[in-house]
């Protein structure tokens, strides 16, 4: 198993273009979550899903879009490059919960964005 | 609202000395707790978590966690460091009351460096 892979996984953009940056999951997880990271930050949420066709804002939305048409697959938009979006960006899956368990996050490897 | 504290952004030590990553939690409810390490250029990667039940936690790489309610907080601790257990270590929190879909807030990040 691949487990959660990303696409680039280096990308220089200029002010104002536009990019979709992927995540696919082959852990049959339900929820999915696309953090950013700056430097010497902690992880920022940007948005989350728990299922196929349901998305949501985390604390860090504007800017980004997202959707989710199928259980692997969660790409994230960004519609109008700005030099604030340069950062790293993970994907990361969570199990169902079934049974009441409580899992932890599987991470991808990450995307680092620059915007010049 | 959850919030986690690293208060400490590097923690130096010895190799064979034990280690101490302090962090430090608020969250409405019963917390779920997790740490994560991540090496330069990679995803992070889960460690150990604490839902319920003993206050120690025991997790990967010989390492482990004390959950103390009272203070608020969960450390992570190995008793003798490795120089390859350098890295950054992040502290998350989850609110208890939702098994995955809760969203995790994590810490800013501790820098562990353990010197020959």
């Amino acid at each position: 198993n691949a487990g959660v892979t990303q696409t680039p996984k280096f990308r220089i953009l200029k002010i104002g273009q536009s990019m979709t940056l992927q995540c696919t999951q082959d852990m049959n997880h339900n929820y999915m979550y696309w953090y950013r990271q700056d430097p010497g930050m902690g992880l920022k949420l940007i948005y989350y899903s728990v299922g196929a066709g349901i998305t949501d804002k985390g604390e860090v939305p504007n800017g980004y879009n997202v959707s989710r048409s199928t259980t692997e697959d969660f790409p994230l938009r960004l519609e109008l490059a700005a030099p604030s979006q340069t950062s790293v960006y993970f994907c990361a899956t969570t199990g169902t919960g079934f049974g009441g368990t409580v899992d932890e996050q599987f991470f991808g490897p990450g995307t680092r964005l620059t915007v010049l | 609202a959850q919030s986690v504290a690293q208060p400490e952004d590097q923690v130096n030590v010895a190799e064979g000395n034990p280690l101490t990553v302090k962090c430090t939690y608020s969250v409405s409810g019963n917390p779920y707790l997790f740490w994560y390490v991540q090496y330069p250029n990679r995803g992070l990667q889960f460690l150990l978590k604490y839902i319920t039940g003993d206050n120690l936690v025991k997790g990967s790489y010989g390492f482990e966690a004390e959950f103390n309610k009272s203070q608020t907080s969960f450390h992570l601790k190995k008793p003798s460091a490795l120089v390859s257990d350098s890295a950054l270590y992040f502290c998350a929190v989850r609110p208890g009351r939702n098994t995955n879909a809760g969203k995790s807030t994590f810490g800013d990040g501790t820098t562990l460096t353990v010197k020959p």
